[in-house]
């Protein structure tokens, strides 16, 4: 497709539960990022790649959440054992470089 | 640290006022400034951006925003407001030229739209 796609679109776990949350970027965009966005609040920089770089990791709230991106293209961020405060809508971007950030539509992830 | 800074958490005008959302950064060099909107129930949508060149920039939905370096600030306007202008809007800074573009978001304002 055209724009940056996210999956699932939604997602409900038990807490303790582990989840994982896929994001397909624009085709041939080499910075990824992940974006937390919890109720109310604005967007919490996770996890940010850029081509074959390391990526960079310093958002990510603890060593339960990680992520990789395969091949250049599709990233996973994977939530280990969650918990409610992990609730929130996780929003994944590509970008060419200091361009505009295009945005997927979210994975919005309820933790019960 | 870097930082942005949205002071109004919330803004309610009428339809067909004018509207002006502020945005303040804290960065030691001129970095690129971004406004993006978010519709509810959808994903975020670049309204405009500054790199260089013209302080005023002109966006997308009648949407125009001024970068002033003296006060750093990087405040939205719209002449006009329409009731499809109800959303959050996001201010973000990313560091310019610098080869790496970690991007910094504020924490929106929610504007209201009475009709």
């Amino acid at each position: 497709g055209a724009g940056v796609s996210q999956s699932p679109s939604n997602k409900v776990t038990e807490k303790g539960k582990d989840v994982e949350l896929r994001c397909d970027p624009i085709s041939g965009h080499t910075a990824l990022y992940w974006y937390r966005q919890s109720l109310g609040q604005g967007l919490e920089f996770l996890i940010y790649f850029q081509g074959n770089s390391a990526p960079d990791k310093s958002g990510l709230p603890s060593d339960r959440f990680s992520a990789e991106r395969t091949g250049g293209s599709v990233s996973t961020l994977t939530i280990q054992r969650t918990q409610q405060e992990d609730s929130a809508v996780y929003l994944c971007a590509s970008t060419l470089g200091p361009e505009t950030q295009y945005f997927g539509p979210g994975t919005r992830l309820l933790v019960l | 640290a870097q930082s942005v800074t949205q002071p109004d958490i919330h803004i309610t005008v009428s339809e067909g006022a004018s509207l002006e959302l502020r945005c303040n950064y804290s960065y030691g060099a001129t970095p690129y400034l971004f406004w993006y909107v978010q519709s509810p129930g959808q994903g975020l949508q670049l309204l405009l951006k500054y790199f260089s060149g013209d302080t005023l920039v002109q966006g997308i939905k009648g949407f125009e925003a001024e970068f002033k370096r003296s006060q750093s600030s990087f405040n939205l306007r719209k002449p006009s407001v329409h009731w499809s202008d109800a959303a959050e809007y996001f201010c973000a800074v990313a560091p310019g030229g610098s080869g790496t573009y970690k991007y910094i978001f504020g924490t929106g304002t929610r504007l209201k739209v009475l009709a």
